[in-house]
C-alpha cells in the first residue's frame, strides 16, 4: 500500500524557517517525481514545487521561488521542503504528492503550517 | 500561467441523478503527442484529494465507472452518473501540461 506521511509542520513566526518531511512507503520512491501542494484554510489547491526522481529537474511556483527548497533523499525514501522567510500567506496544509504518468495519484494526509506572530 | 476555470461553484444533486462539472483552460492542454493533460480530483470532506480522471478521459484505479471525463483542447467536463452519498465533496480540475501546475477553483457537490 502506498503511503506518504508528512511531518514537521507547526506554528512559526513570520520571517522564520521550517522544514517539512515526507516519508514514502509501499512503492519504489526513487522511480517517481514528487510534488508539494498546499491548501490554505478554506481555499483551493496550489502547487508549490516539483522534483524529478533523480533530482535533476526542480520547479517552483513563483510565490515561493527563492524562499523554498525542495529536495529528496532516495536512500531514506524521504521528500523535503525547506521553507525560509515564511509569510502569513504561506499558512496552509501542505501535501506531499506522487507524480506519475497518470498524474498526481497519491496524496499524503497533509501537514499544517501556520505562520503567525 | 494556465488558468483553469470551473463552473458551477456548487451543484446540488438528488441521489441517483447525474451531475456535470465544467472546466475551461486558458490555453490548449492538447500536447503534440496527442495527450490532453487535464485531470480531475475529488476532495471528500476532511480528506486529502484523490485522483479520479487522468489525461482527460481515463478512469483512475479504483474509481467507479459512474465517473467519466470528456472534452476538447480547452473545454472539459466531468460527469457523474447516478450520484451517491459518497460522491459529496469538492471537485477540482488541474493541468500538468506545463509549469506551474495549476488547478481550478473547485466545485462543491452536495446532495439534495
Amino acid at each position: 500500500e502506498v503511503q506518504l506521511v508528512e511531518s514537521g509542520g507547526g506554528l512559526v513566526q513570520p520571517g522564520r524557517s521550517l522544514k517539512l518531511s515526507c516519508v514514502a512507503s509501499g512503492f519504489t520512491f526513487s522511480n517517481y517525481g514528487m510534488n508539494w501542494i498546499r491548501q490554505a484554510p478554506g481555499k483551493g489547491l496550489e502547487w508549490v514545487a516539483y522534483i524529478s526522481s533523480g533530482s535533476s529537474y526542480i520547479y517552483y511556483a513563483e510565490t515561493v521561488k527563492g524562499r523554498f527548497t525542495i529536495s529528496r533523499d532516495n536512500a531514506k525514501n524521504t521528500l523535503y521542503l525547506q521553507m525560509t522567510s515564511l509569510r502569513s500567506e504561506d499558512t496552509a496544509l501542505y501535501y506531499c504528492v506522487r507524480h506519475t504518468a497518470r498524474g498526481l495519484d497519491y496524496w499524503g494526509q497533509g501537514v499544517m503550517v501556520t505562520v503567525s506572530s | 500561467d494556465i488558468v483553469m476555470t470551473q463552473a458551477p461553484l456548487s451543484v446540488s444533486v438528488t441521489p441517483g441523478e447525474s451531475a456535470s462539472i465544467s472546466c475551461r483552460s486558458s490555453k490548449s492542454l492538447l500536447h503534440s503527442n496527442g495527450i490532453t493533460y487535464v485531470y480531475w480530483y475529488l476532495q471528500k470532506p476532511g480528506k486529502s484529494p484523490q485522483l479520479l480522471i487522468y489525461r482527460m478521459s481515463n478512469l483512475a484505479s479504483g474509481v467507479p465507472d459512474r465517473f467519466s471525463g470528456s472534452g476538447s483542447e480547452t473545454d472539459f467536463t466531468l460527469k457523474i452518473s447516478r450520484v451517491e452519498a459518497e460522491d459529496v465533496g469538492i471537485y477540482y480540475c488541474g493541468q500538468l501540461l506545463e509549469n506551474p501546475r495549476t488547478f481550478g477553483g473547485g466545485t462543491k457537490l452536495e446532495l439534495k
